[in-house]
This record gives C-alpha cells, sequence and structure tokens, in this order.
C-alpha cells in the first residue's frame, strides 16, 4: 500500500532534549513538508523540501532542523532551542507542481502524526 | 491579520441537519480551495478542492468559492455522526511552491 508513515505515534521529551521524528514515503513524491498543529492555530508550515538535499524553511522554523537525504525520507529534529514543542506534528508529501497549465494541482497527502509532549 | 479564516467551533448540530462551515481569505491572489477533513489523532485527508470560483458537488458535500467576496463554504446535507470530524479550509497561490496555507479548523459533531 501507497501512503505516508510517521513515528512514533506519541513521544515524550524532557526538557533540552533534542529528538527526531520521522517522515518516510512510497508514493514517489518529490515535495515533502513539515506541520505544527496547535489547538486555535491550524496547521503552520515549519520546513518543506521540493527535491533531496534541498529544503527551505517554512513560517516557524526556529528550533526545528531537517534533513533530506532521501526521497522518500524527511525527518525533523526538534532541537532544544524550541522553546514550546509540545504539539501534534503533521508530515505531507505532493507531487511538484507545474503551474505552466492553468488548472494544475496537486494534492498534499498527510501522514498520521506525531503527538510530542514535554515533561 | 491571518491570511486565512476560520471560525473554530465547536459546531454541534442534530443528525440529518445541513451544516455549512466558511472560511474567509485577505489575498485575491489565491486559487485553489480545498477542504480537509481530520478525525481526532489523525492526519487530515482531502475532502474536495476547486479552481477559482464556482461551485463544485460531491455527494453530500458542495464546495462553493466567491472569489468577489474571498470567501469559501462546505455544506454537508443530511449529516451523520460519522461526519464529526474538524474541517479545515486550505487554499493556494500560484508560484508559491505548492505552500499551503491553512485555516484554524471547525470542530463538528453531529449528535444521532
Amino acid at each position: 500500500d501507497g501512503g505516508i508513515t510517521q513515528s512514533p505515534k506519541y513521544l515524550f521529551r524532557k526538557e533540552g532534549q533534542n529528538v527526531t521524528l520521522s517522515c518516510e514515503q512510497n508514493l514517489n513524491h518529490d515535495a515533502m513538508y513539515w506541520y505544527r498543529q496547535d489547538p486555535g492555530q491550524g496547521l503552520r508550515l515549519i520546513y518543506y523540501s521540493q527535491i533531496v538535499n534541498d529544503f527551505q524553511k517554512g513560517d516557524i522554523a526556529e528550533g526545528y532542523s531537517v534533513s533530506r537525504e532521501k526521497k522518500e525520507s524527511f525527518p525533523l529534529t526538534v532541537t532544544s532551542a524550541q522553546k514550546n514543542p509540545t504539539a501534534f506534528y503533521l508530515c505531507a508529501s505532493s507531487i511538484v507542481p507545474s503551474w505552466t497549465s492553468a488548472g494544475s494541482y496537486n494534492e498534499q497527502f498527510f501522514g498520521p502524526g506525531t503527538r510530542l509532549t514535554v515533561l | 491579520q491571518k491570511e486565512v479564516e476560520q471560525d473554530p467551533g465547536p459546531l454541534s448540530v442534530p443528525e440529518g441537519a445541513i451544516v455549512s462551515l466558511n472560511c474567509t481569505y485577505s489575498n485575491s491572489a489565491f486559487q485553489y480551495f480545498m477542504w480537509y477533513r481530520q478525525y481526532s489523532r489523525k492526519g487530515p485527508e482531502l475532502l474536495m478542492y476547486t479552481y477559482s470560483s464556482g461551485n463544485k458537488e460531491d455527494g453530500r458535500f458542495t464546495a462553493q468559492v466567491d472569489k468577489s467576496s474571498k470567501y469559501i463554504s462546505l455544506f454537508i446535507r443530511d449529516s451523520q455522526p460519522s461526519d464529526s470530524a474538524t474541517y479545515l479550509c486550505a487554499m493556494i497561490r500560484l508560484n508559491t511552491g505548492n505552500q499551503f496555507y491553512f485555516g484554524t479548523g471547525t470542530s463538528l459533531t453531529v449528535i444521532p
């Protein structure tokens, strides 16, 4: 079955620790994304990558880091510099869009999410 | 001002009711408009999408876009308890690398 997997489902972190959230997809998508979801704030983009070995900061990248060494994988590290990391983290992927013709659109497919709690 | 505004609810309706969910946006460059459904503790899944203004119907769901008012809606007819979820609107501007802009989500409960 094609899809996106995230692990772990629940993660607990002590203050001052770095933790890495896994995101893997077998959809052969070039683009991958990390979002953070907090109550009342919707989804906020942390980082995105449109091609292997390249990634861009989103709206709230401070305190996070990513890598994109393989097309299938886009791990997110929550560093100790992130002051309020408790949240639900969602990974997504899509085909890189082609905007050369009107009506082009590429859906983002989401993983099941990882709930991170700082103790 | 947020680029996309959505009333977070919560919204509670009896089974069989017609539900109206709405979002407003500030940037007229948005061209693609989506509705995602998210069940508790799960990732969002695409429900419907529309391009530019107009209506689109899929079973009990109708998506409506009014670009002149910068307003989008999702209507659910004959609502069912299984429709209980959070509904997120999302939109894309052209030439922004497929970057999505999400609303905060509206929590809906359909009471049997």
